[in-house]
């Protein structure tokens, strides 16, 4: 079955420096999300990516889906506290009928 | 809109008991998806429905799970005979088709 790998699993950076963790898929997929999870709490939306090379930026963080749409990464440019969490991808590897896998997350944390 | 919500928030039960969780998806969500998460791990696939529909359930998923969504609107997940080994937090997500997924707080089930 369709298998979602993170990597890395942990990292934990000074505020200020950057933050890049890597999503692949064992399985071409149609589409990939990607979910923070607060430690403690559930997973929230954070974007949404369809199109092969697509790259979408909300104010410090970078998404980027893969031309292969097998990978995709989340890029954090000057790490701040309230980043702290798990980041999660997701995807489907079907049409619009398939179900959301989830990888295996990576979890940050951010020291002063 | 009050969110996708769940019930209970938290479940001590005896081995071998039955347990039932339910979740209340957000209205107009015509998909509603089952996770299991255990700590320092991604969401787990259990199931997920679009409308009444059971549309796939976990190969990985004993035949002691079970779930309803009878009137396309809220879904129950049953687990019969509880092993310790189905201690885990469950969490519901809705969606709108393939959209972004909103997930409840979850149900934390403790078997001892």
């Amino acid at each position: 079955g369709q298998q979602v790998m993170q990597i890395p699993q942990y990292q934990h950076v000074q505020e200020g420096e950057d933050f890049t963790t890597y999503c692949n898929s064992s399985t071409t997929l149609s589409n990939i999300q990607w979910y923070k999870q607060r430690p403690g709490g559930h997973p929230v939306f954070l974007i949404q990516l369809v199109k092969s090379g697509e790259v979408k930026k909300q104010k410090r963080l970078t998404f980027q889906f893969g031309e292969a749409k097998k990978n995709s990464s989340l890029h954090i440019t000057a790490t701040q506290t309230t980043d702290v969490g798990t980041y999660f991808c997701a995807g489907r590897d079907g049409g619009t009928a398939s179900k959301l896998t989830f990888g295996t997350g990576t979890r940050l944390q951010v020291t002063l | 809109d009050t969110g996708v919500s769940q019930d209970p928030r938290h479940k001590i039960t005896k081995r071998g008991q039955n347990v039932t969780f339910r979740c209340d998806p957000i209205s107009e969500h015509n998909r509603l998806y089952w996770y299991r998460q255990t700590l320092g791990q991604g969401p787990e696939f259990l199931t997920y429905f679009q409308n009444e529909a059971q549309l796939e359930k976990s190969r990985l998923l004993s035949d002691r799970f079970s779930a309803e969504r009878p009137k396309g609107s809220f879904s129950t997940l049953e687990i019969q005979r509880t092993e310790q080994g189905d201690s885990a937090m469950y969490l519901c997500a809705s969606s709108l088709q393939t959209e972004e997924a909103f997930f409840g707080q979850g149900t934390r089930l403790t078997v001892v």
